[in-house]
């Protein structure tokens, strides 16, 4: 079984409905992660939680919200979904005790927004 | 603007062979980098690491090697195998946070 697991893999939504990405991992880690990828560019980091109670804005948090509701899971919500908001999405882990900060990822999910 | 570059969008390398990425960045106060591979439809896999405070990390047929002064890394592959062929993400580390360049994509011939 995978350690890090995104649901949906894939969605497809409107402009201006809801849509919540999720996130579940097996790993034990205590920090999480949000990223999207767009076509030709890197990761950019949405968001980030370094424990339950601990949640960051990244790079381009603007029209994203997030919810840590256990130490394995973290949600990735848009309030109300955009054509430019059409990515791939990927969930992260990593150990706060481990070295370097080395991440783990979940396979991604590809949002489509019409 | 970008902190880390990476300028070879894609490169082709005979099976066999040696494959060198290379990777620039423009912070000084990094102090750890990744190099991370990308099938398609997968995540990105964790490959190697090095710490700023080294210039050379080897693991296998990876090794990755830092320049400090040049502000530069790459990760050499050798011998270079089919299965290699991926995208690959150089990243930087400051602060806990990953700063991504934008990728290059190995294909290896047969």
């Amino acid at each position: 079984d995978a350690d890090v697991t995104q649901t949906p893999r894939n969605r497809i939504t409107k402009t201006g409905k809801r849509i919540m990405l999720e996130c579940s991992q097996t790993k034990g880690h205590d920090r999480m992660y949000w990223y999207r990828q767009d076509p030709g560019l890197g990761l950019q980091l949405i968001y980030y939680s370094f424990d339950v109670k601990d949640i960051n804005k990244g790079e381009i948090s603007d029209g994203y919200s997030v919810s840590r509701q256990a130490q394995a899971k973290f949600s990735l919500s848009l309030e109300s979904a955009i054509p430019n908001q059409t990515a791939l999405y990927f969930c992260a882990t990593s150990d706060s005790r481990g070295v370097g900060d080395t991440q783990y990822f979940g396979p991604g999910t590809r949002l489509t927004v019409l | 603007d970008q902190q880390v570059k990476q300028n070879s969008p894609s490169l082709s390398v005979q099976e066999g062979r040696i494959s060198i990425l290379n990777c620039d960045y423009t912070n000084s106060m990094f102090d750890y980098f990744l190099w991370y591979k990308k099938y398609p439809a997968e995540g990105p896999t964790f490959l190697i690491s090095i710490s700023s405070i080294k210039d050379k990390n080897e693991d296998g047929r990876f090794t990755v090697f830092l320049n400090k002064s040049a502000k530069h890394l790459s990760l050499h592959i050798v011998p270079s195998q089919p299965g290699d062929s991926a995208v690959y993400f150089c990243a930087a580390s400051e602060y806990y946070q990953l700063i991504w360049g934008a990728g290059t994509k190995l294909i290896i011939k047969p």
